[in-house]
């Protein structure tokens, strides 16, 4: 079965400090991990996926294919990355059928 | 480009009505999924349509039904209501069913 755990409902973080917001996940394949991110009164939109290593307002991800984990980093948090963030793994049935994780509030204090 | 525009936002319903949602996708997309995200949950995936088709769907009950149409707006109907199914139910859209998807703002349904 595929699952995705985000282990934190809330995180809050001073501005500055790293950030990481974790991400495990449960699949017998090879997945693609994704994090999506909502701000306040946005819709959701993507923020980066493991196969594009790329770094998207200073966070970047990487699989650990290990420890089944996707974590999202950030080394210097800011007050607009204050959000809902979410991770979701698709499989074999492609990018459109994620399943996402419960999502993990971030909160950035000044 | 307005992006995925879904309707209406909010609506209340009493068990046993039923219910359509519409979804229309971004500009030169050709895919539609449909979410169910209840409180405190992530998105959870109904199905999607390609080629105005249900080509995948998750593990959800025959009352959850829908339809794509040849613009490739789509539908969402859930018949027979459930106190359960009060939700934001959202919609996505991508090109081919590849690629990033964009999701709509949601259609927020409350059952009473």
């Amino acid at each position: 079965a595929q699952r995705v755990t985000q282990p934190e409902k809330l995180l809050s973080v001073f501005k500055g400090a790293p950030v990481e917001l974790k991400c495990n996940y449960s699949y017998s394949g090879s997945p693609e991990l994704f994090w999506y991110v909502q701000y306040s009164r946005q819709r959701l939109q993507l923020l980066l996926r493991h196969i594009s290593r790329e770094s998207i307002k200073g966070f970047t991800a990487d699989l650990n294919k290990g420890e089944t984990s996707f974590h999202l980093k950030k080394p210097f948090a800011q007050e607009e990355d204050s959000a809902m963030y979410y991770c979701a793994l698709s499989g074999l049935q492609g990018a459109q059928k994620l399943v996402f994780g419960q999502g993990t509030r971030l909160t950035i204090n000044p | 480009d307005a992006g995925v525009t879904q309707s209406p936002t909010h609506l209340i319903k009493t068990r046993g009505q039923q219910v359509t949602l519409r979804c229309s996708p971004k500009s030169g997309h050709d895919t539609v999924s449909w979410y169910q995200q209840a409180l405190g949950q992530g998105p959870q995936f109904i199905f999607q349509y390609y080629e105005e088709e249900e080509r995948q769907r998750g593990n959800f009950p025959d009352r959850f039904s829908g339809h794509q149409f040849p613009n490739y707006s789509s539908e969402l109907n859930v018949n027979a209501l459930l106190l359960g199914d009060s939700a934001l139910y959202l919609c996505a859209s991508s090109f081919m069913g590849t690629g990033e998807l964009f999701f709509g703002e949601g259609s927020r349904l409350t059952v009473l």
